[in-house]
């Protein structure tokens, strides 16, 4: 069966300080990848999704990043974090003609 | 381009009652439709799916729901909730490979 993974699952981090959050999937092969922002009473965000190692699409401007050096990884990034960026991210994977969504964990990230 | 509403962003009912939550979409194609539920400080778990053929979809938990194409609904239903029901409930829609999600539904179930 197929399992996603998320670390860590809380971070506290400074204003102007660097991110790395990571997704990794198990038990499937070639999956579409994607990061989402939830934010306190603004539902659920697309941030970037990822159809294939190297291919990233980014669905709204901002102050972060993205890149899936392997197949069933997936990483989220930033270069200096904004207070902003605040917020629960989740990561999620889907394969197959019906595309269903399947989620991580999340990771709460407090941006002080 | 899809969009989801979700009527309701909060639903307070008794425990062993039952509750609809009401979530209505735009499309101008053919769509898989979906429930989601999150329990605080958790990822997504999926309820049910419709993707195609018997409009009345069962999922986990005792959860149901239908699909109504005439009036673009698809409304979540359990006919007796528990406490442990408690949580925001996610209706999404996909219509070109990528989720639109609406805003969700707390539901409140008190003793």
């Amino acid at each position: 069966s197929q399992t996603i993974h998320q670390w860590p699952a809380t971070l506290v981090q400074p204003v102007g300080s660097p991110l790395s959050l990571e997704c990794t999937v198990e038990g499937t092969s070639n999956p579409n990848l994607y990061w989402y922002r939830q934010a306190a009473g603004r539902g659920l965000q697309l941030l970037f999704y990822s159809v294939g190692i190297g291919q990233i699409s980014s669905e709204v401007p901002q102050n972060l990043s993205a890149s899936r050096p392997q197949d069933r990884q997936f990483i989220l990034s930033s270069k200096k974090l904004l207070l902003s960026d605040s917020g629960f991210y989740l990561c999620a994977w889907s394969g197959g003609r019906t595309d269903t969504q399947y989620f991580g964990p999340g990771t709460r990230l407090t941006v002080l | 381009a899809q969009s989801v509403t979700q009527l309701d962003s909060q639903v307070p009912v008794f425990e062993e009652a039952p509750v609809e939550l009401r979530c209505n979409y735009s499309s101008s194609v053919s769509v898989y439709l979906f429930w989601y539920v999150q329990y605080p400080n958790q990822g997504l778990q999926l309820l049910l799916k419709y993707l195609s053929g018997s409009t009345l979809v069962k999922g986990i938990n005792g959860f149901e729901a239908e699909f109504n194409k005439s009036q673009t609904s698809f409304h979540l239903r359990k006919p007796s909730v528990h406490i442990s029901d408690t949580a925001e409930y996610f209706c999404a829609v996909n219509e070109y490979s990528t989720l639109t999600f609406g805003k969700g539904t707390m539901l409140l179930v008190s003793p």
